[in-house]
Order: structure tokens, then sequence, then C-alpha cells
């Protein structure tokens, strides 16, 4: 079946030590998106692609970068953790207008 | 600017009654609606859209839901809950940009 993967389901990770959280796809869409997702919320989008044009949102924090080296994968890199980083991080994808596709989420907790 | 609003963050009904979670939008342009049901640490699963069209929507498991342009709002209902129904909902929409706004949420809560 056509998907969205993230791995891992679960990372710990320290105070301070950078990690990154993986993205793949098999569906071909051209839009990948990463949230945050904190509990009791609604997930608050941190940047996307569109192909490979990066769109960074203006309150996303410089600690969280993210890669997408070709269609299929897209990665989020955060530099150096926080306490506050703790968090569901959705990836998701979509055809341009069409509706987005989530993967099953990677739960951080930093200790 | 286009905002969601869902009224109530917890809906608490009787299995076996009906589901009514409520949704309103505020869009300049034409809204793209969306809900997503989200179970316990997992991601978001897409219940069903609106684009154009027919204003009664039907999605998966059950749940339809009507676009009012009058109201501007976009309520999801099921006639008949299940406990299987237990999840967290979000109303979305994306309008003519590529991204969605989201609503706050309802956690749905049936009892036996």
């Amino acid at each position: 079946d056509a998907m969205v993967i993230q791995n891992p389901r679960y990372q710990v990770t320290q105070f301070g030590k950078p990690v990154t959280l993986s993205c793949s796809q098999t569906l071909n869409h051209n839009v990948m998106y990463w949230y945050q997702q904190k509990s009791s919320q609604a997930p608050k989008l941190l940047f996307h692609y569109y192909d490979k044009d990066f769109n960074n949102e203006a309150d996303t924090p410089d600690n969280f970068q993210s890669r997408r080296p070709n269609t299929s994968f897209c990665f989020l890199d955060i530099r150096s953790p926080g306490l506050g980083d703790a968090a569901m991080y959705l990836c998701a994808t979509s055809r341009v207008g069409d509706e987005q596709y989530f993967g099953p989420g990677t739960r951080l907790t930093v200790t | 600017a286009q905002s969601v609003t869902q009224l109530g963050s917890h809906v608490s009904v009787s299995e076996g009654a009906l589901v009514l979670l409520r949704c309103n939008y505020s869009s300049s342009v034409p809204p793209y609606l969306f809900w997503y049901v989200q179970y316990p640490n997992q991601g978001l699963q897409l219940l069903l859209k609106y684009t154009t069209g027919a204003t009664l929507v039907k999605g998966i498991n059950g749940f339809e839901a009507e676009f009012k342009k009058s109201e501007t709002s976009f309520h999801l209902t099921k006639p008949s809950a299940h406990m299987s129904d237990a999840a967290e909902y979000f109303c979305a929409d994306s309008g003519s940009a590529r991204q969605l706004t989201f609503g706050s949420g309802t956690q749905l809560t049936v009892l036996p």
C-alpha cells in the first residue's frame, strides 16, 4: 500500500544532543510537510517542501532544519534539542492543493 | 487570512447516540475543508473533505459533514456513536494555499 512512513516511532535524546527524524513516502507526492504537535494541541506547521523549494514558517526556531534529498525522503534535524522540543513530530505529503496524508508520527522525548 | 473554530474541546456521547462536532471557518477565498481523526499516538487520518460540488459529504466510518456557506459551517455528524469513535477530531481549511489551517481539536469520548 502507498503510504507515509516515519522512523523511528519513538525517539529519546538528551538535552542538547542533535537528533534526526526521517520520513519517506511511496505516494510520489511533490509536497512534504513537517509538523510539531504538543499534547492536546493541533499540529503546528514547521516547514514544507514543494518539490525542492523549501518553505520555512516564520516562527519555526532556527534549531530546526530540514533536508529533502529526493522526492521520497525528508528529514527533520533538531540541532540542540531542549526540553520544550519534546513533542510528536508528524510528516505529511500531498499533491498541490489536495488533501494531506500523514505518517504515524515520531514521539520525541528529551531527557 | 483563514481561521477555523471548533466549538467544544471535549464532547461526550453515549454509545449509539448521535455525534455532532462543530466547525466554523473564516476564509476570504472558497474554502477547502477537511475533517481528520487522530487516535492516541497516531498520525492524522482523513475522514472526509469538501472542495466543490455536493454540500453533503460522506466519509469513512459512517461520518458525514454538511457544508453550509450561509453559516460558514462544516459540522461533522454520525448517527450512532461506537466505542471505537473515541479520538481527537480536527477540522481544517486549506483555501487556496498549500497549507492547512487547523481548528484546535475536539476530543470525543464515547460512554458505554
